[in-house]
């Protein structure tokens, strides 16, 4: 089936710092990527949709300058958090509309620390 | 965008009991309702889901009902098992190609 294959699983980074997390479609064209942010005991908060080779667009609340969206290309989508501070700690995850038996194909989430 | 509402936030069940979640929507025009299953720090997986012309679906001991009218759609597990404990998540779309609003989630525990 479509994998979405999310890296990296788990980083630590310092105030101040980016964090860059990528999502790649290894067996299909993801022409649009959707990214979410989950805090803990909370449910998952659609951020941003990207398509490959436009802007992507925002949710209402989401900064835009912040989370940088990236995709390049057809199976690259990235998010970018920049000068990262301790309330953007959550798990970041990505999803592909793309049908597979196991649904909509979603990364396996990045776990972000800033400390 | 949508606005996904779901109960309750928490649920615990005997063994073997049945469980109920339940969720509303805001946007009449959201077609297609899935269902997720998610443990802590993994990717969600779906478990079932349902179209707006359909008003119910059932895979073994999980069933969905769809009330379009009222814009509910809500989760049947039955004979539950220590194995379904999880955090559960509804989901409503436009279609399979558009993104997911979700629900606030539900925190299942299954009592041996």
């Amino acid at each position: 089936g479509a994998v979405v294959s999310q890296h990296p699983s788990r980083v630590i980074c310092k105030s101040g710092t980016s964090v860059k997390i990528e999502c790649r479609s290894l067996d299909f064209q993801a022409t649009t990527m959707f990214w979410y942010r989950q805090f803990p005991k909370q449910s998952l908060m659609l951020m941003a949709t990207s398509n490959e080779g436009s802007k992507a667009t925002y949710e209402q609340g989401v900064e835009k300058d912040k989370f940088l969206i990236n995709h390049a290309s057809l199976t690259l989508s990235t998010l970018t958090v920049t000068s990262a501070h301790p309330e953007d700690s959550s798990f970041y995850i990505c999803s592909a509309p793309h049908w597979s038996s196991d649904g909509y194909t979603f990364g396996s989430g990045t776990r972000l620390t800033v400390v | 965008g949508e606005n996904v509402e779901q109960h309750p936030s928490t649920l615990s069940v005997q063994e073997g009991d049945s469980a109920v979640i339940k969720c509303t929507y805001s946007d009449s025009a959201s077609n297609y309702f899935p269902w997720y299953k998610q443990e802590l720090g993994k990717r969600p997986q779906l478990i079932i889901d349902i179209r707006s012309n359909v008003g119910e679906k059932k895979d073994q001991r999980i069933a969905v009902t769809l009330n379009k009218t009222a814009k509910h759609f809500s989760l049947h597990i039955t004979e539950t098992q220590p194995e379904d404990s999880a955090v559960y998540f509804c989901a409503a779309s436009l279609n399979t190609g558009n993104q997911f609003y979700f629900g606030t989630g539900t925190s299942l525990t299954v009592i041996p």
